[in-house]
């Protein structure tokens, strides 16, 4: 069976700051890909950033940077530099090799403070 | 252009009716899927369908059945329509089955039932 959990409902950072949003893991397959997908007000799911389980280097996009921790079973996000705009639902998810399902977990909703 | 677009936007009914949601992609992809996020915003699969193929049938309700046209459409029909089922129904499409594929997802429909 495959779990995704977000243990932050909530967070707060300031404007140009650095937030981390947390995510950890739980799958028996052998090989995985992990997603984060970001929800704004307005409702839309947008895709922000891919990490393979076999990928040596974190992935990085623009701002956005996945802490790839394998052992630890954690695949946390970064935001480096956070805008106003960044205020939204921050979802991260999984697809197992052994499934063709992706698991999403509970969100975490992040405001960023001017 | 809208690379996954859905109608209705929004959508209000009666218990006890029946409604459908359309779903298109102009992107070729091959994999399409429909997700159901309730009030808490918990995302969750229910269908999906590759090359008009149904390969994921999560445990819904027979009440609700897709229905894949051709591999640009997937689109969802709701039969006594229930108070539970208010939610918002995203529909999203992957270039493939490959596990590292990101999905792209539409902008939603919001359903209600009074």
């Amino acid at each position: 069976a495959q779990k995704i959990t977000q243990t932050q409902p909530g967070m707060f950072v300031q404007e140009k700051e650095a937030v981390t949003l947390d995510c950890t893991y739980d799958t028996s397959d052998p090989s995985y890909g992990l997603f984060w997908y970001k929800q704004p007000s307005s409702g839309e799911m947008i895709f922000l950033i891919y990490q393979g389980s076999y990928d040596q280097q974190n992935a990085t996009e623009g701002r956005y940077s996945l802490n790839f921790q394998k052992a630890r079973k954690s695949a946390n996000l970064v935001i480096s530099a956070s805008q106003l705009g960044d205020s939204a639902m921050y979802f991260c998810a999984m697809r197992g090799s052994g499934t063709y399902k992706y698991i999403f977990g509970t969100g975490t909703r992040l405001k960023v403070l001017a | 252009d809208t690379a996954v677009s859905q109608t209705p936007k929004y959508l209000v009914t009666q218990m006890g009716n029946d409604k459908s949601i359309k779903c298109e992609q102009n992107l070729g992809h091959d994999t399409m899927y429909w997700y159901k996020q309730d009030s808490k915003k918990f995302l969750k699969i229910m269908f999906s369908y590759n090359n008009k193929e149904l390969i994921i049938n999560e445990t819904v309700p027979n009440r609700f059945s897709p229905k894949s046209p051709d591999k640009a459409h997937l689109n969802l029909h709701i039969n006594s329509l229930e108070l539970g089922d208010s939610a918002v129904y995203f529909c999203a499409s992957s270039q493939d089955l490959s596990g590292s594929r990101e999905q792209y997802f539409g902008p939603g429909t919001r359903l209600t039932v009074t």
